[in-house]
């Protein structure tokens, strides 16, 4: 069985700074990991994932997440950030069958 | 560009009625997987199917059923409906493939049923 925590529901930021929404997981399978992203109103996207390689991948709009094995984290990076970016981001965990178990959410707010 | 489509985006349905939501991908996807989200709790897994006419249940599908007679499309049934299926369904499809590696799931934009 797999899960995935994410301890923060709320992340307020302002436009510019830096920000970080942390992901940590349990799995007794192999691990790959995903972030999605929801904007208002819409469906989900796929914005990054880890299957295999490098530990740190990364999205073409400059969010980045680094999979930390000892840890069991996969923290969502990105080192300044647009109003844009305002959105509900989702850490999700697959297991056997290609399900998908996701996190609660975190919803970033950025400011002005 | 991989497509879900889902029926509709919003629907209001009064207690006891019998609601199919439809969705629909064009990508010839094997997998097509059925979750609702609410505020607090995630995306949660109701039903997902692996083939035409194949179904297995998810976290929690009580209260749901499901069809698949064709390939591109997955029904979710709400056979008698409840207040607390009140919610957000996003219907989601993905590949097979013949890796090992998986393949990503791809959503549609959801549709928000309020039952009252």
């Amino acid at each position: 069985a797999q899960s995935v925590t994410q301890l923060d529901s709320q992340v307020p930021v302002f436009e510019e700074a830096p920000v970080e929404l942390r992901c940590n997981y349990s799995s007794s399978v192999s691990v790959y990991l995903f972030w999605y992203v929801q904007y208002p109103n819409q469906g989900l996207q796929l914005l990054l994932k880890y299957l295999s390689g490098s530990t740190l991948v990364e999205s073409i709009n400059g969010f980045e997440a680094e999979f930390n094995k000892s840890q069991t984290s996969f923290h969502l990076r990105k080192p300044s950030v647009h109003i844009s970016d305002t959105a509900e981001y989702f850490c999700a965990v697959m297991g056997g069958g290609n399900k998908l178990t996701f996190g609660t959410g975190t919803q970033l707010k950025v400011e002005l | 560009d991989v497509k879900v489509t889902q029926s509709s985006r919003y629907l209001v349905k009064r207690t006891g009625e019998k609601v199919f939501l439809e969705c629909v991908q064009d990508m010839d996807h094997e997998n097509m997987f059925w979750y609702r989200q609410d505020p607090g709790l995630g995306l949660r897994l109701i039903y997902f199917s692996y083939d035409v006419k194949m179904k297995e249940k998810g976290d929690i599908p009580e209260g749901y059923s499901v069809s698949r007679e064709k390939k591109e499309r997955f029904s979710l049934i709400l056979e008698s409906a409840s207040t607390n299926q009140t919610s957000m369904y996003l219907c989601a499809s993905s590949t097979r493939g013949s890796g090992g590696l998986p393949y990503e799931q791809y959503f549609g934009p959801g549709t928000r049923l309020t039952v009252t």
